[in-house]
């Protein structure tokens, strides 16, 4: 079956630091990959999304491109800041017969450190 | 626009008991995603309703787990009887169609004891 493999956490950055979290994927049929976010308190919310290999998704200064041959999406920023603390998810959606709910990995918890 | 609506947002119920949860969608949103989020976890997805029909039910306990979406609008989700492993957010969210992307409620979050 499908599934998303992330970098456990937490993970504790200082403010102004570059960040990676690290996704990789295995899925039965060609995919679209996304990261979500979830702030303390709320609920998810889609920060960027692909839909094809080698796709940039982008949104607030955060990026992941679509490796097909890695079978990877990464999640990066340049400079974090005490704000982007959450916890972040990679997911994968692979339509078939109607069917396109979502495959999560476990999360990571984003912790950054003024 | 209006959010994913649902009730309630926390639910307290000894092991056992019945316990139903209800989702209104994003307004002419037709497919209805209802997932499972236990403590430290990513989602996984319970069922899927393309209007009133499901789509994907694969993953839901069918032996105690039941849902519904009357009218291809609100649903609901009910376990029966509720285990202690039952403990977990139960998160809402709709999609206009494939490849519109989707829409998360705040979730309810159900404490078996």
């Amino acid at each position: 079956g499908d599934s998303v493999t992330q970098m456990e956490g937490p993970v504790t950055l200082s403010e102004e630091a570059f960040l990676t979290i690290n996704c990789t994927y295995t899925a039965t049929g060609y995919p679209s990959l996304f990261w979500y976010v979830q702030y303390p308190g709320e609920g998810l919310q889609l920060l960027l999304k692909a839909t094809k290999a080698d796709d940039k998704g982008s949104n607030k200064g955060f990026e992941a491109t679509y490796r097909k041959e890695t079978t990877s999406f990464h999640l990066e920023k340049g400079s974090v800041q005490v704000s982007d603390s959450a916890v972040y998810f990679c997911a994968l959606s692979v339509t078939g017969g109607g069917a396109d709910g979502l495959t999560f990995g476990k999360g990571t918890h984003l912790i950054i450190q003024p | 626009e209006a959010g994913v609506a649902q009730s309630p947002r926390y639910k307290i119920i000894e092991k056992r008991q019945s316990v139903a949860f209800w989702c209104n969608p994003i307004s002419g949103h037709a497919t209805l995603y209802w997932y499972q989020q236990i403590l430290g976890q990513g989602p996984k997805l319970l069922i899927q309703f393309q209007n009133n029909g499901v789509v994907d039910d694969s993953q839901l306990p069918k032996d105690r787990f039941s849902a519904e979406r009357l009218k291809g609008v609100d649903s609901t989700l009910k376990i029966q009887p509720a285990k202690l492993e039952d403990s977990a957010v139960y998160l809402c969210a709709s999609s206009f169609g494939v490849g519109y992307g989707y829409t998360f409620g705040s979730g309810t979050r159900l404490t078996v004891v």
